[in-house]
């Protein structure tokens, strides 16, 4: 099971709106609406930040929105903030025997 | 609020074995599927292993299939994680995760961590 594909790295300046892709395949990203996105900090343990495509979970920032189109899901940070400066990674449910991927990750800079 | 905390991670040789362990407080443990995943140093997060909540499934990622054993005692609220035949490539910090549905389809609740070294 590969990892499914987020670009290495995106920026934005304070205040504007920025969007990281996450590819997969039929067999997870595709296939079901189980796409999860993670906040990871700098010697932190990740954070869930969007569950089931595009549910917040309470007490995360409506700032944080995500959609899925195919075998492609995005999240968008909107009012990019100095506190969104992290790495961000997506996940999926998949079919394959091993139940659960990872993204690539993307590190997030706020300029 | 949910409580996690993993123990166990140390230095081991090429070949060795360890057993990691993660401590569950303030959910009812029994009731939720659990969840390994583990973090080379400068890397992404890699999924390792997922067990429901009764403990009779189980699921691997495919580079440690054979190698690991997840396992839980409901009775201490304690997930473990039993992992032979340890390679270089194992070192990573493991992290324990709850899986809020028992379907793996997300993580809510992390701890925070134990690092595993392998090298000689």
């Amino acid at each position: 099971q590969s990892a499914l594909t987020q670009p290495a790295s995106v920026s934005g300046s304070p205040g504007q709106s920025i969007t990281i892709s996450c590819t997969g395949t039929s067999s997870d990203v595709g296939g079901y609406n189980y796409v999860s996105w993670y906040q990871q900090h700098p010697g932190k343990a990740p954070k869930l930040m969007i569950y089931d495509v595009n549910d917040r979970p309470s007490g995360v920032s409506d700032r944080f929105s995500a959609s899925k189109s195919g075998n492609t899901a995005s999240l968008t940070i909107s009012g990019l903030q100095a506190e969104d400066e992290a790495d961000y990674y997506c996940g999926s449910y998949t079919s394959s025997s091993t139940r659960f991927v990872f993204g690539t990750g993307t590190k997030v800079t706020v300029l | 609020e949910v409580q996690l905390l993993e123990s166990g991670g140390d230095l081991v040789q090429p070949g060795g074995s360890l057993r990691l362990s993660c401590a569950a407080s303030r959910f009812t443990f029994g009731s939720y599927a659990m969840s390994w995943v583990r973090q080379a140093p400068g890397k992404g997060l890699e999924w390792v292993s997922v067990i429901s909540g009764g403990g009779s499934n189980t699921y691997y990622a495919d580079s440690v299939k054979g190698r690991f054993t997840i396992s839980r005692d409901n009775s201490k609220n304690t997930l473990y994680l039993q992992m032979n035949s340890l390679r270089a490539e194992d070192t990573a910090v493991y992290y324990c995760a709850k899986d809020p549905t028992g379907t793996t389809r997300s993580f809510d609740s992390w701890g925070q961590g134990t690092l595993v070294t392998v090298s000689s």
